[in-house]
């Protein structure tokens, strides 16, 4: 089935360090991928996402590009805040019911 | 985008008891879904919720320990059973909707004493 691999936390940056978060995955067909962000005592929140190959999803200043040929989606953003602090998870769907699978999280710390 | 809304947000339980979780959308979906996270940890799918019929559970959870109803395309309850300490997660309920995105709620975070 469909699986992702993502990069190993915790990322400690300073405030406005450029920051990459990488994620590869293993899929069947072309499946949509996604970044979700989980902030301190909150739910799971749709970052972006990605449809189809060479694709690029954005929101918030991040951003992260669907590469079939190297089968990743690293998540990206030139200058970090404090309020990006957070637990980020890649993420697509596996399954004929679209449930998602997760990679293991990457808790970003930013410091002033 | 499809809202959610998950009550309990947060609870604290005793072992042996059991609590319902329940999670109402603002539309009408197909496909609900229940996730457990364990402290610092990812998403585990606990099952699919199918509307009229059994909920749909994946490997390691079972029905007698998370009862899950689907009465209407709106809702869904989950249910943990005779609790114990190692059930202390967040329960997160996510939908399935038509603009091929899957949405979660808030979440509610159990902790069992």
């Amino acid at each position: 089935g469909n699986s992702v691999t993502q990069m190993e936390g915790p990322v400690t940056l300073s405030e406005e360090a450029f920051l990459t978060i990488n994620c590869t995955y293993t899929a069947t067909g072309y499946p949509s991928l996604f970044w979700y962000v989980q902030y301190p005592g909150e739910g799971l929140q749709l970052l972006l996402k990605a449809t189809k190959a060479d694709d690029k999803g954005s929101n918030k200043g991040f951003e992260a590009t669907y590469r079939k040929e190297t089968t990743s989606f690293h998540l990206e953003k030139g200058s970090v805040q404090v309020s990006d602090s957070a637990v980020y998870f890649c993420a697509l769907p596996s399954g004929s019911a679209r449930q998602l699978t997760f990679g293991s999280g990457t808790q970003l710390t930013v410091l002033p | 985008s499809a809202v959610i809304s998950q009550k309990p947000s947060r609870d604290i339980c005793q072992r042996g008891t059991s609590l319902t979780i329940q999670c109402q959308v603002d539309s009408q979906v197909t496909m609900m879904f229940w996730y457990r996270q364990q402290p610092g940890q990812s998403l585990t799918l606990i099952a699919t919720a199918n509307q009229g019929s059994e909920a749909t559970y994946e490997s390691g959870f079972v029905i007698d320990k998370f009862p899950i109803s689907r009465p209407n395309l709106t809702f869904s309850t989950l249910t943990v059973s005779n609790m114990s300490p190692e059930d202390s997660s967040i329960y997160l309920c996510s939908v399935y909707d038509s603009g091929n995105t899957i949405y979660f709620g808030e979440g509610s975070w159990l902790t069992v004493v």
